[in-house]
C-alpha cells in the first residue's frame, strides 16, 4: 500500500539556521499539506499546495517558511531562520479528494 | 473560525470495555468530519470519516455518526483491545467553502489495560 514518507525522522539544528524538511507524497495525489505539532499541543495546519502553488496557508506560515515541489515526487518545507519555538513534529500529508494521508513526521529540535 | 473540542484524556479502560470519545465541532459551513489515530511513535492514520448528516463512518470496529443537530461526531467501539491504545484526534475540513485544511481537536489518549 502506498504511503507518504518523510526525511529525516529527526533533525537537530541551531537557532538561526535554515532547515529543509522533505516529503514524498503518494504518487497520484494532487493536494499536499504541511502540519506541525508542538509537544503536548494540537496538530496545526501550516500550508496546502495544489497545482504548483500555495492554495491555503495559516497565520503560522509567515515569511520564514516556504514550500516547493522541485520535481515530480518531492515536496519540501523550508524554514529560513529557525527559532526555538519552531521545535515541533512536522507532518506532511497528501490527498486526492477529501481524505488526507499523513507521513510519519520529522521531529525538529532547535537549540 | 472552525474549532473541534474533544474530551480530555487519558481514558483508561480494561480490555473488552465499551469506548466513547466525545467530539463536538463549530464550523461556518457544512464540514466533513474525521477521526485520526496516532499509535506510539507513528504518524496520523485516518480511522474513519463522514461527509454528511446522519452518515456513519466505521472501520476496525470503531464507529462515529455525524450529528448535525448536536454538532457532534463521537467515536465508539463496543469492545476495546490493548492494541487500541493510542491517541485519537477528531478533525474537520470545509471543502464546500474551498478550505481543505484540517482543523484538529487536542487529541484523547486511550490506554487499554489487559
Amino acid at each position: 500500500e502506498p504511503e507518504v514518507t518523510q526525511t529525516p525522522s529527526h533533525q537537530v539544528t541551531q537557532m538561526g539556521q535554515e532547515v529543509i524538511l522533505r516529503c514524498v507524497p503518494i504518487s497520484n495525489h494532487l493536494y499536499f499539506y504541511w502540519y506541525r505539532q508542538i509537544l503536548g499541543q494540537k496538530v496545526e495546519f501550516l500550508v496546502s499546495f495544489y497545482n504548483n502553488e500555495i492554495s491555503e496557508k495559516s497565520e503560522i506560515f509567515d515569511d520564514q517558511f516556504s514550500v516547493e515541489r522541485p520535481d515530480g515526487s518531492n515536496f519540501t518545507l523550508k524554514i529560513r531562520s529557525t527559532k526555538l519555538e519552531d521545535s515541533a513534529m512536522y507532518f506532511c500529508a497528501s490527498g486526492r479528494g477529501g481524505e488526507q494521508y499523513f507521513g510519519p513526521g520529522t521531529r525538529l529540535t532547535v537549540t | 473560525g472552525d474549532s473541534v473540542t474533544q474530551m480530555e484524556g487519558p481514558v483508561t479502560l480494561s480490555e473488552e470495555a465499551f469506548l466513547t470519545i466525545n467530539c463536538t465541532y463549530t464550523a461556518t459551513g457544512y464540514p466533513s468530519l474525521f477521526w485520526y489515530v496516532q499509535y506510539p511513535g507513528e504518524g496520523l492514520q485516518l480511522l474513519l470519516k463522514a461527509t454528511k448528516a446522519d452518515d456513519k463512518g466505521s472501520n476496525k470496529g470503531f464507529e462515529a455518526t455525524y450529528r448535525k443537530e448536536t454538532t457532534s461526531f463521537h467515536l465508539e467501539k463496543g469492545s476495546v483491545q490493548v492494541s487500541d491504545s493510542a491517541v485519537y484526534f477528531c478533525a474537520l475540513s470545509e471543502e464546500d467553502t474551498g478550505r481543505r485544511a484540517l482543523t484538529f481537536g487536542s487529541g484523547t489518549r486511550l490506554q487499554v489495560q489487559p
